[in-house]
């Protein structure tokens, strides 16, 4: 079934550390995206990418970096600049005409 | 980005329809409306879209104002697995990526 999968569901950071989120899609979307909802939150845009070896800054960049070397994945980073990286990580992606798909998430903890 | 507006929360007794309003004054002629909705700790999933005329799927319905500046999202007979967050966001067919989700209307269904 074509979908979008994100790992690991689950994941802790120590103070100071580097954490890198999978996403794969196997939809043949062009464009992908990272949103971080916090607690009763909404969804914030981090990165979204349309196109291989191109992406954009969303609304909270600062402390995050992606890649898009290939059009099935667009990994996140959370460095440890990001002060506050504690929530719920989302990828999706989209396509002309087709809406979002999301992926069922990351659980970003700092420990 | 054209932005919507949707109630903070709702809520719906059991096996009752729930009309979930959503309004997009600022909206383009190339604009979908999409609606999505987000289960807790998952992520958001696809219910249902439309450009001008009213759309019914095997989810719900969605009723467009005539002036599109606003749609209102049925949910025929509500059950507690419809509680959750509700997204109403504009879409265009081609073009900018960078789509705004609001904070949603929070559904709460009765039993």
């Amino acid at each position: 079934d074509g979908g979008i999968t994100q790992s690991p569901k689950y994941l802790f950071r120590k103070e100071g550390q580097n954490v890198t989120l999978s996403c794969e899609q196997n939809l043949n979307h062009d464009a992908m995206y990272w949103y971080r909802q916090d607690p009763g939150q909404g969804l914030r845009l981090i990165y979204y990418s349309q196109i291989v070896n191109d992406f954009q800054k969303g609304d909270i960049a600062e402390g995050y970096s992606v890649s898009r070397e290939k059009k099935e994945s667009f990994p996140l980073t959370v460095t440890s600049a990001q002060k506050n990286p504690t929530a719920f990580y989302l990828c999706a992606s989209s396509s002309p005409g087709s809406g979002y798909t999301f992926g069922s998430g990351t659980r970003l903890t700092v420990v | 980005d054209a932005k919507t507006t949707q109630p903070n929360s709702m809520e719906s007794n059991e096996e009752e329809p729930v009309h979930l309003p959503c309004n997009h004054s600022t909206i383009s002629g190339t604009d979908y409306i999409h609606w999505y909705r987000q289960l807790p700790s998952q992520g958001p999933e696809y219910v249902i879209h439309g450009l001008t005329s009213n759309v019914n799927n095997r989810m719900a319905s969605l009723a467009i104002a005539e002036d599109r500046k606003s749609s209102t999202l049925i949910l025929h007979r509500a059950t507690l697995r419809d509680a959750a967050v509700y997204y109403c966001i504009l879409m265009p067919y081609s073009g900018t990526y960078k789509y705004i989700f609001g904070t949603g209307t929070r559904l709460k269904v009765l039993a």
